[in-house]
């Protein structure tokens, strides 16, 4: 999508491993959030980071941390992957009334 | 965490017919609901941004409603083309984070 950028798009893990997703916007949006997403639950907050400089929890933050690196990046890490992390990540930046722009996904399945 | 739900979980309608589907959301600290369409491999996209009790928004032939009193609102598509099948998210906001629900997915048979 437009404006917000993920990678990896793809990554197998296996359990115990760890790795960085990450993200990046160049819309200069203050706000950016990672949600994951399992089948029939929706999207489900995880971080976000509400200006530079800032992060805080969200709905499902354990086994997660995140770094808000400047106003274009925001990092996921996962320390020690279980298999109950694979999911479908998105990073997300806040537009205002014009709603969140939304990247286009990291596919992530933990062995 | 803030309960935000969506009926039905699936649909399916006949080209040229029209449907709707329901969100339902806490009624107090009301800050914003939103409408997103998501189709199959991409990422959701931003329908709506609603903030007044009342608000309707209108994109082409999808429209949505909006009763923060009640909390619901209601999205509505006009004669149902085969590009409308997505699921269909709606989110809640009473602050600057959005609570999703699990999505409305329509399927349009030609």
């Amino acid at each position: 999508n437009a404006g917000v950028t993920q990678t990896p798009k793809f990554q197998v893990l296996k359990t115990g491993q760890s790795m960085t997703l990450q993200c990046a916007q160049d819309m200069n949006h203050n706000s950016m959030y990672w949600y994951r997403q399992d089948p029939g639950m929706g999207l489900r907050l995880i971080y976000y980071s509400a200006s530079e400089g800032t992060t805080d929890k969200g709905e499902v933050p354990n086994g997660y941390n995140v770094s808000r690196l400047n106003k274009r990046e925001f990092s996921l890490r996962l320390e020690s992957a279980a298999p109950s992390q694979t999911s479908v990540y998105f990073c997300a930046t806040d537009r205002g009334l014009n709603g969140y722009t939304f990247g286009s996904g990291t596919r992530l399945t933990v062995v | 965490i803030l309960n935000v739900e969506q009926s039905p979980q699936s649909l399916h309608v006949q080209e040229g017919d029209s449907t709707n589907f329901t969100c339902s959301f806490p009624s107090s600290n009301f800050y914003a609901l939103h409408w997103y369409r998501w189709e199959t491999a991409k990422s959701p996209e931003a329908l709506f941004v609603m903030t007044l009790n009342g608000d309707e928004k209108k994109k082409g032939r999808i429209s949505a409603t909006l009763n923060t009193k009640e909390g619901y609102s209601y999205l509505y598509i006009k004669g149902s083309q085969p590009e409308d099948s997505a699921t269909y998210l709606c989110a809640f906001s009473n602050d600057y984070k959005l609570s999703f629900g699990a999505g409305t997915t329509v399927t349009v048979r030609a």
